[in-house]
């Protein structure tokens, strides 16, 4: 089982420049959440979606965009990055509910850095 | 606002002995807790959880203690191994909303000396 897949793993950015993030699940969750992580910060939350076609909101959503055209894929777009936008990429999935159903599973990560 | 923290930022155990990671939390409507372990170079791995209707919950070498009196959350590792080596972190679920988004501490890092 891949569960959630992250791609790219790396990438470096110049000032500007766009990109998208692309995060695959195969566990047929309904709810998806990008997070960033920095160094003493923890993680954050950027934008998250409760189903395919349905976005929302996190804590940092400044500069990113997300998209959920299938339910399977969560999408970050950076329109342009910036050096603030440099930190690791974290993308999650969980079933839908409350019961029970609060275990998130994380992709392994995608480092950006923006110069 | 409400947030999760923890008392200590970095623990170091001897292999073998028992490591115990602390997490204290304010919001006293918060009704689920969950333990994740970060290796480095990976993402965030769910290793126990607990309701708030609990005070105490045992995984395999893991135990997870809850005291709502004083807001405080326990990660209580046996036999400490060099592969439990990471980052901890606590995180918990205000009793709202259908979405449950986690509010996250900012992790305990663990070394285990061989």
């Amino acid at each position: 089982n891949a569960g959630v897949t992250q791609t790219p793993k790396f990438r470096v950015l110049k000032t500007g420049q766009s990109m998208t993030l692309l995060c695959a699940q195969d566990m047929n969750h309904e709810y998806m959440y990008w997070y960033r992580q920095d160094p003493g910060m923890g993680l954050r939350l950027i934008h998250y979606s409760v189903g395919e076609g349905t976005t929302a909101k996190g804590e940092v959503p400044d500069g990113y965009n997300v998209s959920r055209l299938k339910k399977q894929n969560f999408l970050l777009g950076l329109e342009s990055a910036a050096p603030s936008q440099t930190s690791v990429y974290f993308c999650a999935s969980r079933v839908s509910g409350n019961s029970g159903a609060n275990v998130l599973t994380f992709g392994a990560g995608s480092r950006l850095t923006v110069l | 606002g409400e947030s999760v923290g923890l008392h200590l930022p970095t623990l170091s155990v001897q292999e073998g002995d028992n490591s115990i990671i602390n997490c204290a939390y304010s919001n006293s409507a918060s009704d689920y807790f969950i333990w994740y372990k970060q290796e480095s170079g990976k993402g965030p791995q769910f290793i126990i959880d607990i309701r708030s209707n609990m005070d105490k919950r045992q995984g395999q070498r893991v135990t997870v203690l809850l005291n709502k009196t004083v807001k405080h959350l326990s990660l209580q590792i046996a036999a400490t191994q060099p592969g439990d080596s990471a980052v901890y972190f606590c995180a918990e679920i205000p009793n709202a909303g259908n979405n449950r988004k986690l509010i996250w501490g900012l992790g305990t890092s663990l070394a285990v000396n061989p």
